[in-house]
């Protein structure tokens, strides 16, 4: 079926570094996710993307962060600067629409801050 | 607010043996509920999905949840687990068009040959 593509699938930063994580959602996708999911523990929310804006995001989502989607090419969460506190997996997942949808995850992007 | 409870941090059973996976909700109004499912060093896949409708929902590789409203509850059930089954499973809620799913702590199944 339908891919999300997450690159790089590892990244490894030295801390107060900016980092840029890519997302290629599923082509005809109209909402992005990021979520967090620190080592096998639970998948937090991040930050909901539509249309441009950012829709809702949760208290882990920093001022830190930011996400954007230029000209239709990768979603991307960027992290500028780094903390330690930022190592974990982040998943992007991509959506038709919102609530009752099919929701496409990436494999995920392993970010360690050293 | 929205929140998911799964009780049950880990669950092993017997390849063969019956499975129910517990998720609790916390929603006043009508949630959508998912089950995923995710193997090591992959994303989450989808299992099934209900927002109305018969409670009970049929998914993938023989998974099935019933939605009980009276008990907030959405437990994933299978029949015959088979080993390859051995994976985490999250329990979600949405509450509407515009709101992300949030994820239960999940459930790590463990199925011993």
């Amino acid at each position: 079926g339908p891919k999300v593509l997450q690159i790089p699938s590892h990244q490894i930063i030295d801390m107060g570094q900016m980092v840029t994580l890519n997302c290629d959602p599923v082509s005809n996708h109209l909402y992005f996710y990021w979520y967090k999911q620190i080592l096998g523990q639970q998948m937090e929310f991040l930050v909901n993307f539509y249309n441009g804006k950012v829709m809702e995001k949760s208290k882990l989502f920093k001022d830190q962060f930011s996400v954007e989607r230029p000209d239709g090419s990768y979603f991307t969460l960027k992290i500028q600067p780094t903390a330690l506190e930022d190592s974990a997996v982040y998943f992007c997942a991509s959506s038709l629409v919102g609530g009752n949808s099919d929701y496409t995850f990436g494999s995920g992007t392993r970010l360690l801050v050293i | 607010a929205q929140s998911v409870t799964q009780p049950d941090a880990r669950v092993t059973v017997s390849e063969g043996a019956s499975l129910q996976l517990r998720c609790k909700y916390s929603y006043s109004g009508t949630p959508y509920l998912f089950w995923y499912v995710q193997y090591p060093r992959q994303g989450l896949q989808l299992l099934l999905k209900y927002y109305s409708g018969d409670p009970v929902v049929q998914g993938v590789n023989g998974f099935e949840a019933e939605f009980s409203k009276s008990n907030s509850s959405f437990h994933l059930r299978k029949a015959s687990v088979h080993w390859s089954d051995s994976a985490v499973y999250f329990c979600a809620l949405s509450r509407n068009n515009n709101n992300a799913p949030r994820f239960g702590a999940g459930t790590k199944l463990t199925v011993k040959p």
